[in-house]
């Protein structure tokens, strides 16, 4: 199984500043026939499903505004926010799912200071 | 775009099985080649991937649970449904129904609490 490792567990960031959440699998989520990294990255909200921000490690989704940012390939990601705004505060998880189980990352809970 | 809709009991006894089902709307569920998934999470905790079946019905499972989960496509209705028989109170978790593929990335449905309790 690919074991996902989030840092920090928790996080707590000054409105405005900038906001780094890092992601590690313990096996790479590259797939070499397509150069694609299966790699999502979610904010979870009390009561609500997690929504997608990022998919294929940096590819924002739709709507998403563009303070979120995802980088990294292979083994090492990272999600970041660039100016903190109060309604980022949730848990944010990164998902592999590139092979079976896919995994999560155990979540990094993201406040303001 | 594709939507998914997860349904079911809310409220499940315990050694009891918990079904539920995932409606599929703006895709059929035979087209394509798509993981259809589910996962759960409990209260207050992290997301667990129970399983996936293929476009072709082919089916992996979470280790973990693998002797208790079923999960399979009905074509007819474009669902598919999540079988976990002898449930305890650590099933209690919100169900969600999940889609993606080799190319195309996470679709979620809004998840569906279920509590095993008597």
């Amino acid at each position: 199984d690919i074991v996902m490792t989030q840092s920090p567990d928790s996080l707590a960031v000054s409105l405005g500043e900038r906001a780094t959440i890092n992601c590690k699998s313990s096996q790479s989520v590259l797939y070499s026939s397509n150069n694609k990294n299966y790699l999502a990255w979610y904010q979870q909200k009390p009561g609500q499903p997690p929504k997608l921000l990022i998919s294929w490690a940096s590819t924002r989704e739709s709507g998403v505004p563009d303070r979120f940012s995802g980088s990294g390939s292979g083994t090492d990601f990272t999600l970041t926010i660039s100016s903190l705004q109060a309604e980022d505060v949730a848990v944010y998880y990164c998902h592999q799912f590139y092979s079976a189980p896919s995994t999560f990352g155990q979540g990094t809970n993201l406040e303001i200071k | 775009q594709v939507q998914l809709q997860e349904s079911g009991p809310g409220l499940v006894k315990p050694s009891q099985t918990l079904s539920l089902t995932c409606t599929v709307s703006g895709g059929s569920i035979s087209s394509g080649s798509y993981y259809w998934s589910w996962i759960r999470q409990p209260a207050g905790k992290g997301l667990e991937w129970i399983g996936r079946v293929y476009s072709d019905g082919n089916t992996i499972y979470n280790p973990s649970l693998k002797s208790r989960v079923t999960i399979s496509l009905d074509t007819s209705k474009n669902q598919f449904s999540l079988n976990l028989n002898s449930v305890t109170a650590a099933d209690t978790a919100v169900y969600y129904c999940t889609r993606w593929g080799s190319g195309t990335s996470p679709t979620w449905g809004q998840g569906i609490l279920v509590t095993v309790s008597s």
